[in-house]
């Protein structure tokens, strides 16, 4: 199993440009995440999902957007970049049920900076 | 929301000694409690994590205890190897989803 991959590992946007991060687990867990994690700081909930077609906004949700078409992929995506997005993003999944969710599998994180 | 906040940023260990990761808590409506390992460069790890109405649990080489009076929550390491180095993170579960803290960073010194 290769886990949870993420792409791209590196990526510098300009202010106003769009991307999507991408995230896909093999795991078959319909729990995922999306994360991202300032300098010297714990990790803030950007959105998650409990299954295919189902997702909803975690703590920092503005300048975001998900979906969730297959229990497999969660993409990130960024409408229009601002340089206060600029941190390491991470995606992870977990399996369900009442203590499952607590082992949460992390990717390796994608580094993101907007100038 | 919830508040997770940890005593001390960093910690340096010498190599064999045990060590202590502290961590506190505003908000005690959490079902689980839960200890992360990040190394440099990687995504969090799971460690330990210890259910609500427990105040202590073990792992291999871990020990979680829990005090709900103080809302403290700390994490021990035994015989602390070079490959403990990392940043350690307390996390509450809710619903779910988990509230983060900031992470201590432990040095271990040979």
């Amino acid at each position: 199993n290769a886990g949870v991959t993420q792409t791209p590992k590196f990526r510098i946007l300009k202010i106003g440009q769009s991307m999507t991060l991408q995230c896909t687990q093999d795991m078959n867990h319909n729990y995922m995440y999306w994360y991202r994690q300032d300098p010297g700081m714990g990790l803030k909930l950007i959105y998650y999902s409990v299954g295919a077609g189902i997702t909803d906004k975690g703590e920092v949700p503005n300048g975001y957007n998900v979906s969730r078409s297959t229990t497999e992929d969660f993409p990130l995506r960024l409408e229009l970049a601002a340089p206060s997005q600029t941190s390491v993003y991470f995606c992870a999944s977990s399996g369900g049920g009442a203590e499952a969710y607590n082992e949460q599998f992390f990717g390796p994180g994608t580094r993101l900076t907007v100038l | 929301g919830e508040s997770v906040g940890l005593h001390l940023p960093t910690l340096s260990v010498q190599e064999g000694d045990n060590s202590i990761i502290n961590c506190a808590y505003s908000n005690s409506a959490s079902d689980y409690f839960i200890w992360y390992k990040q190394e440099s460069g990687k995504g969090p790890q799971f460690i330990i994590d210890i259910r609500s109405n427990m105040d202590k649990r073990q792992g291999q080489r871990v020990t979680v205890l829990l005090n709900k009076t103080v809302k403290h929550l700390s994490l021990q390491i035994a015989a602390t190897q070079p490959g403990d180095s990392a940043v350690y993170f307390c996390a509450l579960s809710n619903d779910y989803k988990l509230s983060f803290g900031a992470g201590t960073t432990v040095t271990v010194r040979a």
